[in-house]
């Protein structure tokens, strides 16, 4: 069974850090893109960055752009997400998502994790 | 930055179907996916490639997609389809990721 558990989520004050991360089984996660998803409360989704199976290639919506960085341990099937100068709009739920194609990242999100929430409050 | 529209709402008698509409300039020119997401849950793949169906997702949900408009269609809707349904697309000239704002569906 494909399973994806997010965690690293808290509260953390305006300017701080959080890095999230995404553990991942039951599918060869070298091959395929990883995304990250956030959801502000009462909000709809959005998208805030996409990795390709072998990390060569990255992409950010533009308000994280500098300060989120993407990154995966393909040895522990573990994705990550920095995240610096957090803003108090940067609260949300973040899922992880992995992508439905092999190789080539389609943005289809086949399977999703439950999510872990980041709070940026003082 | 490209932006696809979908209307706030739909409300639905049961066995009726439903159509949540996602507008963007030259949709037809993308492949679509949808998700629905019921309160509390993570979102679930129902459509992709405009008109795919993961395995799981019942025959009941198909889709279409031409011109500027993309839609979502379920047949003989039930109550256990009532969720907020968000369409999704690639912009290849941004290399983004887009979400439509949501389509909350009452089943009446």
């Amino acid at each position: 069974e494909v399973q994806l558990v997010e965690s690293g989520g808290g509260l953390v004050q305006p300017g701080g850090s959080l890095r999230l991360s995404c553990t991942v089984s039951g599918f060869r996660f070298s091959t395929y893109a990883m995304t990250w998803v956030r959801q502000a409360p009462g909000k709809g989704l959005e998208w805030v960055s996409t990795l390709t199976g072998t990390g060569d290639n990255t992409y950010y919506r533009d308000s994280v752009k500098g300060r989120f960085t993407v990154s995966r341990d393909n040895s522990k099937n573990t994705l990550f997400l920095q995240m610096n100068s957090l803003r108090a709009e940067d609260s949300a739920i973040y899922y992880c998502a992995k992508d439905l194609v092999a190789i080539t990242p389609s943005g289809i999100l086949d399977v999703w994790g439950k999510g872990t929430t980041v709070t940026v409050s003082s | 930055s490209y932006v696809l529209t979908q209307p706030p709402s739909l409300s639905v008698a049961p066995g009726r179907t439903a159509r949540i509409t996602c507008g963007g300039n030259n949709i037809g020119g993308k492949s679509v996916a949808w998700y629905q997401q019921k309160p509390g849950q993570a979102p679930v793949l129902v459509i992709y490639y405009d008109d795919d169906r993961p395995s799981g997702i019942s025959e009941r949900f198909s889709g279409s997609n031409s011109g500027n408009t993309a839609t979502l269609i379920i047949s003989r809707v039930e109550a256990g389809d009532e969720a907020e349904y968000y369409c999704h697309v690639w912009d290849r000239g941004s290399d983004h990721w887009v979400f439509g704002g949501g389509t909350e569906l009452t089943v009446l």
